[in-house]
């Protein structure tokens, strides 16, 4: 049984450019949220997604989007890419009940120069 | 607001020694969820425990138990008799809708 998998592991962008990254959920699960993990910090919640639309929002710009497409898959988007968008964004899938445990994937380690 | 706190950001340990990680947290909810996980150096961040808020019942699994305390708003997580595999950062984190709300971590190193 496939757990949540990420993809790319690791991507290395410019200021100002564009990034998808992509998340397949574990299987069963119609629920994916977002969180960007900066170093030495603990996650941050950016989505969530259920049914193909934006269930819940954290504190993030617009620059930050996303997507789940019929198969519960989801991608991120983030545009005009800062400095302060380097992280590890990590996707996380539940049944999307309260209370639900979140699994979580690797993550995608994204690098801005 | 919500908000989670664990003021030990390292611990360093040797093999077999007992340890606890602390967590205190706020929120003004009476109905709510607090978690465990546990991110190796791979990244993936690792379930390790929920609990409800109606439940106090502490928890052992195998070397770790869990301490929950609505009175002091806090959910302390213990591992005895430590191993080298236990080395990780430790998250605590809060969910009152079903979003997560982390604390800053633990990391935690155990040496042989």
């Amino acid at each position: 049984d496939a757990g949540v998998t990420q993809s790319p592991t690791h991507l290395i962008k410019t200021r100002g450019q564009q990034v998808t990254l992509r998340c397949s959920p574990k299987s069963g699960h119609d629920t994916v949220s977002w969180y960007q993990q900066a170093l030495g910090q603990g996650p941050q919640f950016i989505f969530q997604y259920y049914e193909e639309e934006e269930r819940q929002r954290g504190n993030f710009p617009d620059r930050f989007s996303g997507h789940q497409f019929p198969n519960y898959s989801s991608e991120l988007n983030v545009n005009a890419l800062l400095l302060g968008d380097s992280a590890l964004y990590l996707c996380a899938s539940s049944l999307g009940s309260l209370g639900s445990p979140l699994h979580f994937g690797n993550g995608t380690r994204l690098t801005v120069t | 607001a919500q908000k989670v706190t664990q003021a030990q950001t390292e611990i360093s340990v040797v093999e077999k020694e007992d340890v606890t990680l602390d967590c205190v947290y706020e929120t003004r909810d009476t109905t709510y969820y607090l978690f465990w996980y546990k991110q190796p150096p791979s990244g993936e961040l690792v379930f390790l425990i929920r609990r409800n808020s109606f439940d106090e019942q502490n928890e052992i699994s195998g070397r770790y138990s869990w301490n929950f305390q609505k009175s002091t708003s806090s959910f302390n997580f213990t591992i005895t008799a430590s191993q080298v595999v236990d080395s990780a950062v430790y998250f605590c984190a809060l969910s009152e809708t079903d979003k997560l709300i982390f604390g800053t971590g633990t990391r935690l190193q155990v040496f042989p």
